[in-house]
């Protein structure tokens, strides 16, 4: 079945500092690829997507690639800021079969940004 | 603003007890899904509806029900067959045009049940 493998956390890092989150996936057919962002106490909301592979997803800074050579989506941001403390969830959604878009989680990576 | 609204936000609920956690939408679609948020477990899907009249089994469906009567609205009820039913509950839609899989899920501010 489908899976997704994020980077385990906490990940703690001081503001301006480069951020990569690693995420990897295992799924059949061309799935399409999706970054969310949980604030404290709040539900998920969209930070970006890619549906094909080579596509570049980008939003607030942030960005990631659709690398299906090594299926990975790998979320990074140049600089960070305390704002960007928050929950990440990578995600992937089936298009095929029975699955109707679907979609399979990671676990979550708790990212802290000091002042 | 169209959104995802779900109440309440704080649920108890006494050993033996069913609850109903309630999920309106005004976003126009046609899927709605439930997932069950434990710490450091990502998201688990429970129920998932693509159309009215007609919900499917997630992944962890067992002592869970639900009903999809409206468009708009997709309530969980967290039955006393549920043994660990404290979690935090997020309901989320999405729209069924395009590419079924490219389409985001808009998700609400969720609901978090504990028993008493």
């Amino acid at each position: 079945g489908d899976s997704v493998t994020q980077m385990e956390g906490p990940v703690t890092l001081s503001e301006e500092a480069f951020l990569t989150i690693n995420c990897t996936y295992t799924a059949t057919g061309y799935p399409s690829l999706f970054w969310y962002v949980q604030y404290p106490g709040e539900g998920l909301q969209l930070l970006l997507k890619a549906t094909k592979a080579d596509d570049k997803g980008s939003n607030k800074g942030f960005e990631a690639t659709y690398r299906k050579e090594t299926t990975s989506f790998h979320l990074e941001k140049g600089s960070v800021q305390v704002s960007d403390s928050a929950v990440y969830f990578c995600a992937l959604s089936s298009a095929g079969g029975t699955s109707y878009g679907k979609l399979t989680f990671g676990q979550g990576t708790i990212l802290t940004v000091h002042p | 603003d169209g959104g995802i609204t779900q109440s309440p936000k704080y649920l108890f609920r006494k050993e033996g007890q069913n609850v109903t956690l309630s999920c309106e939408q005004n976003l126009n679609h046609d899927a709605m899904y439930w997932y069950r948020q434990d710490p450091g477990q990502g998201l688990r899907l429970i129920y998932y509806s693509q159309i009215v009249n007609d919900f499917q089994k997630g992944d962890i469906a067992e002592g869970y029900s639900v009903s999809r009567e409206k468009k708009e609205s997709f309530p969980l009820t967290v039955t006393s067959a549920q043994k660990n039913p404290t979690a935090f509950y997020l309901c989320a839609s999405s729209t069924q045009r395009g590419r079924i899989g490219d389409q985001p899920q808009h998700f609400g501010d969720g609901t978090r049940l504990s028993i008493l």
